[in-house]
């Protein structure tokens, strides 16, 4: 088992719709997670960090279980400008660094 | 502006030769790191610097050496190139080692 894993999608999500995935993580010591946007081409971008009690920024909504060892993101309102792959990025899956997941690319269309 | 900055953006080169990617970034952190993104988009760690004290070296070739001449570069040597080594390179960096990073935008390797 990978020590962080996500759906690569893509996930087709009509404008205005909302959208959620999760992404799994394999050591229940993991400490710090975070969401990531990373456009074609481009670099990774943080999206948001993931906190406990789960927080929202705007259209972006971001929950941990810890129990069940996963963390979230919800898009809601979906924009055109919103495509691209999310990247789940966990602090302490395999040892005292920052873990990446595979991505889950979203396409969302007219 | 603030930022992570990387050179060069592109670089093509042939099976053998020895190249170098450097980074530098201005934003007061102390940790700096390289990643490799491969065809399969997969974003690994390859090093990562604390104060230009190398304290990550994941299973990378040894013909693959940081140098960290002072905790605002961090700089890639790589000897030998292989046709596997074709890449996107982003160096990174963070506040703190368990900070989220910044990432420069990337050095798109090919070898052929």
């Amino acid at each position: 088992r990978k020590e962080v894993e996500q759906d690569p999608g893509p996930f087709n999500v009509p404008e205005g719709a909302t959208v959620a995935f999760n992404c799994t993580y394999s050591n229940s010591a993991s400490q710090s997670f975070f969401w990531y946007r990373q456009d074609c081409r481009k670099e990774p971008k943080l999206l948001m960090s993931v906190y406990s009690s789960g927080n929202e920024d705007g259209r972006f909504t971001a929950q941990l279980n810890r129990a069940s060892q996963y963390i979230s993101l919800l898009i809601r309102d979906s924009k055109l400008s919103d495509s691209a792959t999310y990247l789940c990025v966990v602090w302490g899956a395999a040892g005292n660094k920052l873990t990446f997941g595979g991505g889950t690319r979203v396409l969302v269309k007219p | 502006d603030t930022a992570v900055s990387q050179t060069p953006k592109y670089l093509v080169t042939q099976m053998g030769n020895d190249k170098s990617i450097k980074c530098e970034q201005n934003l007061g952190h102390d940790t700096m790191y390289w990643y490799k993104q491969d065809s399969k988009k997969f974003l690994k760690i390859m090093f990562s610097y604390n104060n230009k004290e190398l304290i990550i070296n994941e299973t990378v070739p040894n013909r693959f050496s940081p140098k960290s001449p002072d905790k605002a570069h961090l700089n890639l040597h790589i000897n030998s190139l292989e046709l596997g080594d074709s890449a996107v390179y982003f160096c990174a960096s963070s506040p703190t080692y368990n900070s989220p990073l910044h990432f420069g935008n990337g050095t798109r390797l090919t070898v052929t």
